[in-house]
């Protein structure tokens, strides 16, 4: 069975770091390429970021391009999220993604809230 | 970017109901590159549809798609109890990869 267990959100104050990670298990980890989607508290869905499975192929949204980095280590299972210069509206909560074919996001994580405030 | 704008935004339906959710893209896709999503409320989304059409695993059959270019449909035949939820569709066209704003099915 497809596990993603995402960890590490939490209250941070604008201008702050915070990284988040995702533990896989259940599938062939190396084999996949890895999303971030995240979502405000009542709003719809943003996707965040993408990495392939090698880590060869990386991309992001314009509203992180910048200030976030997504990285995996495969021999871990991992994947990760570094997020720098917080501002409030990158509050909400964050999902890790596998992809499906074309793209997709066809198994989530339950989601860790990341709290923007001073 | 590709804008998904669905309609409605809400709709309040009873058991038994057939439930169509319309999404648009504000550029032609391919129907390959479409997808349809669940969300309950405090969960995690869950995929439903790829391809614009292809149910993903587990998906009871009382959920089709359809579509094609701009226009798609989420069609949901007899809802069910546990259908009352909000609906995304979601472009894997290009990037960024895009949502519509989703659609809540409530009850009536």
């Amino acid at each position: 069975e497809v596990q993603l267990v995402e960890s590490g959100g939490g209250l941070v104050q604008p201008g702050g770091s915070l990284r988040l990670s995702c533990a896989a298990s259940g599938f062939t980890f190396s084999s996949y390429s890895m999303n971030w989607v995240r979502q405000p508290p009542g709003k719809g869905l943003e996707w965040v970021s993408y990495i392939s499975g090698g880590s060869s192929t990386i991309y992001y949204s314009d509203s992180v391009k910048g200030r976030f980095t997504i990285s995996r280590d495969n021999a871990m299972n991992s994947l990760y999220l570094q997020m720098n210069t917080l501002r409030a509206e990158d509050t909400a909560v964050y999902y890790c993604a596998r992809a499906g074919g074309a793209y997709n996001f066809e198994s989530w994580g339950q989601g860790t809230l990341v709290t923007v405030s001073s | 970017d590709i804008q998904m704008t669905q309609s409605p935004s809400s709709l309040s339906a009873s058991v038994g109901d057939r439930v169509t959710i319309t999404c648009r893209a504000s550029q032609s896709i391919s129907s390959s590159y479409l997808n349809w999503y669940q969300q309950k409320p405090g969960k995690a989304p869950k995929l439903l549809m790829y391809g614009a059409s292809n149910l993903q695993s587990g998906v009871p059959s009382r959920f089709s798609g359809s579509g094609s270019g701009t226009d798609f449909t989420l069609t949901i035949s007899s809802l069910q109890p546990e259908d009352f939820a909000t609906y995304y569709c979601q472009q894997s066209y290009s990037t960024p990869w895009t949502f519509g704003q989703g659609t809540k099915v409530e009850i009536k």
